[in-house]
Parts: structure tokens; sequence; C-alpha cells
């Protein structure tokens, strides 16, 4: 069965440094990527998705992620971390031809000033 | 505007009581999903659909319902049957389509006293 680990639980950044979050998943093909971020007691908005083609995409909020397929992942990445971004990222998985989607446990981000 | 609207953001219920959650979308979309969340568990999904008057388990069914008589609708009911129903509770939905996103409703907490 497929499924989305974040190994990353909770992580703490400076704001103005520059931020990483981890996502690996399992399936047989590459299915549809995507990150998620939720502010508390929110749903979920669109970060940015990966479908085919550029491996490295690009976001909304300056957010980019990078697939690589060797690796099974989907690592999510910010330049510049702004106080605004602290909340929690969802890495989700879609499968071609099915609408069946998969989440990770997500990573808590705390900004410090 | 469209979007997908959960209702009502808050809900408190007495322990063996049903309680119907709603959740109604105006994208057109033909799949929906309801996932639940829990600290430190990211989303864990309930039930999907595909179309109308079809619908499929997730990983956690035991204890929920849902009914998908409308395009537009997918209403989820917590039974008493289900052990610890305390959580908040996201909808979903998202175009069949090749390449599409989920897009997701505001949220309902569910609280059992």
């Amino acid at each position: 069965a497929q499924s989305v680990t974040q190994p990353d639980i909770h992580i703490t950044v400076s704001e103005g440094a520059s931020l990483e979050l981890r996502c690996n998943y399992s399936y047989g093909a590459t299915p549809y990527l995507f990150w998620y971020v939720q502010s508390p007691g929110q749903g979920l908005q669109l970060l940015l998705k990966y479908f085919s083609g550029d491996t490295l995409v690009q976001g909304i909020k300056g957010f980019e992620a990078e697939f690589k397929r060797s690796q099974s992942s989907f690592n999510l990445r910010k330049p510049s971390v702004h106080w605004s971004d602290a909340a929690e990222y969802f890495c989700a998985v879609g499968l071609h031809n099915n609408n069946d989607m998969r989440f990770g446990a997500g990573t808590r981000l705390t900004v410090k000033p | 505007d469209g979007g997908i609207t959960q209702s009502p953001k808050y809900l408190f219920r007495k322990e063996g009581q049903n309680v119907t959650l709603s959740c109604e979308q105006n994208l057109n979309h033909d799949a929906m999903y309801w996932y639940r969340q829990d600290p430190g568990q990211g989303l864990r999904l309930i039930y999907y659909s595909q179309i109308v008057n079809d619908f499929q388990k997730g990983d956690i069914a035991e204890g929920y319902s849902v009914s998908r008589e409308k395009k537009e609708s997918f209403p989820l009911t917590v039974t008493s049957a289900q052990k610890n129903p305390t959580a908040f509770y996201l909808c979903a939905s998202r175009s069949t389509g090749e390449n599409t996103e989920a897009f997701f409703g505001q949220g309902t907490r569910l609280t059992v006293v």
C-alpha cells in the first residue's frame, strides 16, 4: 500500500533562515505529489504539486520542492523563512487514475524571532 | 465564490448519539473525501467517493457512514459505534481528471462529552 513519511514531527528555525521539510513516499510508480499547509483550526491550502516533467516545482509563498525518484522523496524548501510561515505542513500522494489520496503525519514548523 | 463548505465549525454531542457533519462543494468535482485529523497522526482517510451513489472505505471507516446522493454533497455520520469520535474532521474534493489537486473545507471540530 502507498504510504507517506514525514520524518520530522516538529522543526524550529530562526526567521530568515533556510528551511527544508522532508517527505518520503512508498509506491511502485510515480504518484502525484503535493505539499499542503495548515494554520491552526483551519483547512489545508495547497503550496505546490508535482505531476510530471521538471522535478523542481515552484509554489506559492516562496516555497519550492524537488522530486527525486531515486530517493522516493519530495522535500519542501524555502530560502528564507518568515514568521508567518509558522504552521503545520503536510506532504500527500495521489495515485494516477485513482482518486485515493494519502497524507503524511505532518511537520509542525515553529519560527523563532 | 467556488469552494467547499463544512458545517458546523464546532459540534458538541453526548456520547452514544449519532451526529452528521455536512460537506457541500460547488466546484463541480466528482471526487470527495473525508479525513480525520488527530494531533501527531496527520490526516487519516475515512471514506471517499468518486461518483454519485458510490463510495469506498478508507483506512478508518469503522464507526462512520456516508452517502453521496448528490454530486455537491457528501455528508459524514459519526455513529455511536465510533469509539473515540472527538477529532477534527476535514472534507475535500477533487476533479477526477489528470493533474488535479484536492481542495479542502475549513473543517469541523467534533467534541463528544
